[in-house]
């Protein structure tokens, strides 16, 4: 069965700061990894979705990678701001599944 | 647009009282989801339709039923929910049923008094 782990649970920073967001899972055998924003409250909404086959995917001040083999998958935020302020989840797709595992996010406060 | 809305936004409901929550899509997806969330916890997968096929996860309680009366609309029936089904409910839309990008609705916060 997939695990997908996210650690710290928490985290604060001030604003500008670099956010780095850890996420592992436990098999290796995915279809793609997706990084989801959830602000509190509310739904979620996709960020950005790596594919199996790709090492990182990048969207403004948005970069994830993704290190199939070893179960890894980072999200960076560059130049934090207030606005950044969510709980970010990860969620891999299991190859010959339609599932997606969530990890249980890390919740962002950005301090202006 | 919202592209996947469900409402009501916040629900409230007796013990024991059947509710029923509403999702819809306008991406014309094949595909729609229910999960469960609990405070601080990771969504959890309830049942999934692919177009009319209905997959239920094993461990989702009889007491949770859905319907899709056609491709737009989703419903999820807690027949006599109990305390512990308070919790966040989220539908999702996807094309496909693998290697695709989820969309979500905005969620129904549900309480059980």
């Amino acid at each position: 069965k997939q695990e997908v782990t996210q650690i710290p649970a928490a985290l604060s920073v001030p604003e500008g700061e670099n956010l780095v967001l850890n996420c592992s899972f436990t098999d290796s055998a995915i279809y793609n990894l997706q990084w989801f924003r959830q602000d509190p409250g509310k739904g979620l909404t996709s960020l950005l979705l790596i594919q199996s086959s790709q090492r990182e995917q990048t969207s403004g001040r948005l970069n994830a990678s993704l290190d199939k083999s070893s179960g890894r998958s980072t999200l960076y935020i560059a130049a934090s701001q207030p606005g950044d302020s969510a709980t970010y989840l990860c969620a891999v797709n299991q190859a010959n599944d339609y599932k997606l595992s969530f990890g249980a996010g890390t919740t962002v406060t950005v301090r202006a | 647009d919202a592209m996947v809305i469900q409402n009501p936004r916040y629900q409230v409901t007796q013990f024991g009282k059947p509710v029923t929550l509403s999702c819809s899509q306008t991406l014309n997806h094949n595909v729609m989801y229910w999960y469960q969330q609990k405070s601080s916890q990771a969504p959890k997968l309830l049942f999934h339709y692919y177009d009319k096929d209905f997959n239920n996860e094993a461990d989702t309680p009889d007491n949770f039923q859905s319907r899709r009366p056609n491709t737009s609309f989703c419903f999820l029936d807690i027949r006599s929910p109990g305390l512990g089904d308070a919790a966040m409910y989220l539908c999702a839309t996807s094309r496909g049923q693998s290697n695709e990008k989820l969309f979500f609705g905005s969620g129904t916060q549900l309480s059980v008094l």
